[in-house]
């Protein structure tokens, strides 16, 4: 069975600081690993996917994700945040069988500060 | 394109109605997946249809239950409702099924039930 662990439940940074939002699986098969972000009031929006090769993906609005195979991680990064990156990230994991079936975390709620 | 519509926005019902909630999906796409989203639970697997059939379902009690047209349109019905089925339901399509395939999400529907 798959599993998804996001460590912060919240994550407040100040306008053009830096962040990480971290996410760790389990799974004892290969998987694919996704970042979606959803705004207030809407639905979820694919931020970036990794499938496989370059360990390092990048995705829409700037944002980055590290895929860790030895750690079972694959964090998000961004280098420099604005008040329009304020929404809630979900890591997902979903194995090669269906897309459907892909395993959310519990989502980090990323409050930028001015 | 046009994205995902889900249909109505907003519900409010009583316990022991039933409801009815409709999902179009990007012109093409053939899966149709839904999704229950409550703050205690997170996001959650309802089932997953292709073609007009059920290809997956999650663990949900048999009140959930959904069909697709043949034009891929979706609708999910829940019968005898439950305080506890106040959500936002999220309706997804994806023009495949393979386990890398990305989501595309509607804004929801929020149900309330009193």
């Amino acid at each position: 069975a798959q599993s998804v662990t996001q460590l912060d439940s919240q994550v407040p940074v100040f306008e053009e600081a830096p962040v990480e939002l971290r996410c760790n699986y389990s799974s004892s098969v290969s998987v694919y690993l996704f970042w979606y972000v959803q705004y207030p009031n809407q639905g979820l929006q694919l931020l970036l996917k990794y499938l496989s090769g370059s360990t390092l993906v990048k995705g829409i609005n700037g944002f980055e994700a590290e895929f860790n195979k030895s750690q079972t991680s694959f964090h998000l990064r961004k280098p420099s945040v604005h008040i329009s990156d304020t929404a809630e990230y979900f890591c997902a994991v979903s194995d090669t069988g269906s897309a459907s079936k892909i395993i959310f975390g519990s989502g980090t709620r990323l409050s930028i500060r001015p | 394109k046009a994205g995902v519509t889900q249909t109505p926005r907003y519900l409010i019902k009583t316990r022991g109605q039933q409801v009815t909630l409709s999902c179009s999906p990007i012109s093409g796409h053939r899966s149709v997946s839904w999704y229950q989203q409550t703050p205690g639970q997170g996001l959650q697997f309802l089932f997953e249809y292709f073609s007009e059939t059920q290809r997956n379902k999650g663990n949900f009690p048999g009140r959930f239950s959904g069909r697709q047209f043949s034009n891929s349109r979706s609708e999910m019905n829940v019968s005898t409702l439950e305080l506890g089925d106040s959500a936002l339901y999220l309706c997804a399509s994806s023009s495949e099924t393979g386990g890398g395939t990305p989501l595309h999400f509607g804004n929801g529907t929020r149900l309330t039930v009193t």
